[in-house]
């Protein structure tokens, strides 16, 4: 079985400050890993994804995600967060063997001005 | 290209009666996904298709199934709804299963 976990329900930065929302996991097999934002009323967007390779990822509008295989963690991170960006986040997971996607959660980004 | 197409967008219905939602994947998407969405439960897999046959399914009763056409397209039904059965339905399409889905703005329903 699959699973994510976002262990913060809100966060809350300053515009300019960096901006971290938190994920880990649990696969039995190797991941392939998922970020995406949802804005209201509206479905989800992609931002980035894990499947090998670099742990560093970069993906839309200046976020990045961590993969750490020894915390099973792929946190996303924004060095400097816009009042844009406040929105509703979604980590996922897939097993490499299976064909569904685990969503966490979901983390409330507000950035205040 | 055309993003991932989901009609109708709203749904009012009673309980007791069925429901299609259908969707449509960006062109070259063969792999379609239905999720539901509620504030109590959160996102929830009910099923995948690519090419025609339906390859894992959620944890939910049989009143909800799917199919999918020769075009990709793919329809999912819900009988005898019930009132637990309001949610955002969102239907999402990749190419291959390792790549990642995208979502459409998802069929709001909400059952009376």
């Amino acid at each position: 079985a699959q699973s994510v976990a976002q262990p913060e329900d809100q966060v809350n930065v300053a515009e300019g400050n960096p901006l971290t929302v938190k994920c880990t996991y649990s696969v039995s097999g190797n991941p392939y890993l998922f970020w995406y934002v949802q804005y209201p009323n509206r479905g989800l967007q992609f931002l980035l994804k894990y499947i090998t390779g670099d742990n560093l990822v970069k993906g839309s509008y200046g976020f990045e995600a961590e993969f750490n295989k020894s915390q099973t963690s792929f946190h996303l991170k924004k060095p400097s967060a816009l009042v844009s960006d406040s929105a509703l986040y979604f980590c996922a997971v897939r097993d490499i063997d299976d064909y569904k996607l685990s969503f966490g959660a979901g983390t409330t980004v507000t950035v205040r001005a | 290209k055309a993003g991932v197409t989901q009609t109708p967008r709203y749904l009012i219905k009673t309980r007791g009666q069925q429901v299609t939602l259908s969707c449509s994947p960006i062109s070259g998407h063969r792999s379609v996904s239905w999720y539901q969405q509620t504030p109590g439960q959160g996102l929830q897999f009910l099923f995948e298709y690519f090419s025609e046959t339906q390859r894992n399914k959620g944890n939910f009763p049989g009143r909800f199934s799917g199919r999918q056409f020769s075009n990709s397209r793919s329809e999912m039904n819900v009988s005898t709804l019930e009132l637990g059965d309001s949610a955002l339905y969102l239907c999402a399409s990749s190419t291959t299963s390792g790549n990642p889905q995208f979502f459409g703005p998802g069929t709001r329903l909400t059952v009376l």
